[in-house]
């Protein structure tokens, strides 16, 4: 247990609709990065954030939006969805910004678009 | 651009029979280079880092090396419950982001008894 949590576990939904995936990072950590996982591409770095502002962006995109509450834990928001959005959503976090720390990962959420 | 490449895809083992898996590595600078294992349906899970060519570390029946191109992760003896996905990661020193990782696809470990 890497102690991220992330909620839902599964999320199956239609084309057009938007979700809400949620992740709470580790005791203490303050940076959270989410990433996609798809059969064809890997892991792919989506965003990241660190005590509330956006730090980094990676392929993203513009139909997916992020944020992270005064508590630390962050949401990413999906809307608009597409077939080819079913993945496997993680998200990660460490201490700090400056690279040298390793992220830990939460179980991940599997998106079905339908 | 910076690019991680993993092999082989897939590799599969005889219990006890000890084997390497690759990482080749291209970027602007290295701030570390990092090993997860990944079980189906699971998040990765953190093995390794490295920082710089020479390092090495261990755990158990793995061990990490790092060469300026390239990272081995070396299985001795490996058991059934070694199976899994393997990926190496790499943070670059430049760039406009901070922190993130590129991964590498994964090198698929089966181990049969």
């Amino acid at each position: 247990d890497s102690g991220v949590t992330q909620t839902p576990k599964h999320l199956i939904t239609a084309t057009g609709q938007r979700v809400t995936l949620r992740c709470s990072p580790r005791s203490g950590d303050l940076s959270v990065y989410w990433y996609q996982q798809s059969l064809d591409q890997g892991l792919q770095f989506l965003i990241q954030y660190y005590n509330g502002e956006e730090r980094a962006k990676g392929n993203i995109l513009e139909r997916f939006s992020a944020q992270q509450f005064p508590d630390l834990h962050s949401e990413l928001n999906l809307s608009s969805l597409e077939l080819g959005d079913s993945a496997l959503y993680f998200c990660a976090s460490t201490t700090g910004t400056s690279g040298h720390n390793e992220q830990f990962f939460g179980p991940g959420t599997r998106l079905t678009v339908l | 651009e910076d690019q991680v490449t993993q092999s082989p895809e897939a590799l599969r083992l005889q219990e006890g029979e000890s084997s390497s898996l690759n990482c080749s590595y291209t970027v602007s600078g290295l701030r570390g280079l990092f090993w997860y294992r990944q079980d189906p349906g699971k998040g990765p899970e953190f093995l390794f880092t490295l920082y710089s060519a020479g390092e090495e570390k261990e755990k158990e029946r793995l061990k990490a090396t790092l060469t300026k191109k390239e990272s081995f992760l070396h299985i001795t003896a490996p058991k059934p419950e070694d199976s899994a996905t393997y990926l190496c990661a790499v943070r670059p020193l430049y760039g406009g982001s901070q922190g993130n990782l590129i991964f590498g696809k994964g090198t698929k470990l089966s181990v049969k008894p």
